[in-house]
């Protein structure tokens, strides 16, 4: 049983293409995250939703557009990719807001080229 | 602005061993500390978290220490495996955001 999910699990690209990553979470969680991890395993916070309401919204470059449907699924859709952009995104999970504990999907390994 | 530091970068341990990593953090307001392993290829995951009340905290071979005054936690795992081979990322937060330390790379011989 899958707790969260993300696909595509790789992603290639070439830059200045348009992207989208889409995480699933059948915890019946509130909350959920997007992170990026990148070269040097370095992880930051990019953004966080309740109940499909953006709560966090890290200094991120406006290509980079979530998107809550409903609060199982958090997609992120990136617009004109960078080189930069590669890196590895986990998206996350956590029952409530404010709940510390979360729980992070398999993440999507993007690579622009 | 790094306001969670972990050491060190990279730990070779043999089978049996214990293994120490360290982390400090700035914000006096975190109230949360976890630690969280990630395998090559997955994604994070918890293993063990303290709260700022308490000094220390055991699961198995894993144990947080806690030193509220010195802002400073560490994990120490006994009895090192070669399963334990992995990254540990230390973490902190005051909310449901979570700033993570730089990592360890923890390798176990056997």
């Amino acid at each position: 049983d899958t707790a969260v999910s993300q696909t595509p699990k790789y992603l290639v690209t070439q830059m200045g293409n348009d992207k989208s990553i889409k995480c699933e979470q059948n915890l019946g969680h509130d909350t959920m995250y997007w992170y990026k991890q990148d070269s040097k395993k370095f992880l930051k916070i990019m953004f966080s939703y309740n109940n499909k309401e953006l709560i966090i919204n890290e200094t991120v470059p406006n290509r980079f557009s979530p998107k809550s449907p409903d609060k199982a699924h958090l997609n992120l859709h990136i617009n004109s990719l960078e080189l930069g952009d590669s890196a590895v995104y986990f998206c996350a999970s956590s029952q409530l807001l404010g709940s510390r504990t979360q729980y992070f999907g398999p993440g999507t390994r993007l690579l622009v080229l | 602005q790094q306001q969670v530091k972990q050491s060190p970068q990279s730990l070779i341990v043999q089978k049996g061993g214990i293994s120490i990593i360290n982390c400090a953090y700035e914000n006096t307001a975190f109230d949360y500390f976890p630690w969280y392993q990630q395998f090559p290829g997955k994604g994070p995951a918890l293993l063990i978290a303290i709260r700022p009340d308490v000094s220390e905290k055991k699961e198995g071979r894993f144990t947080i220490s806690f030193n509220k005054s010195a802002k400073q936690f560490s994990l120490h795992i006994m009895d090192s495996q070669p399963g334990d081979s992995a990254t540990y990322f230390c973490a902190a937060s005051d909310t449901d955001k979570l700033i993570f330390g730089t990592g360890t790379r923890l390798q176990v011989f056997p």
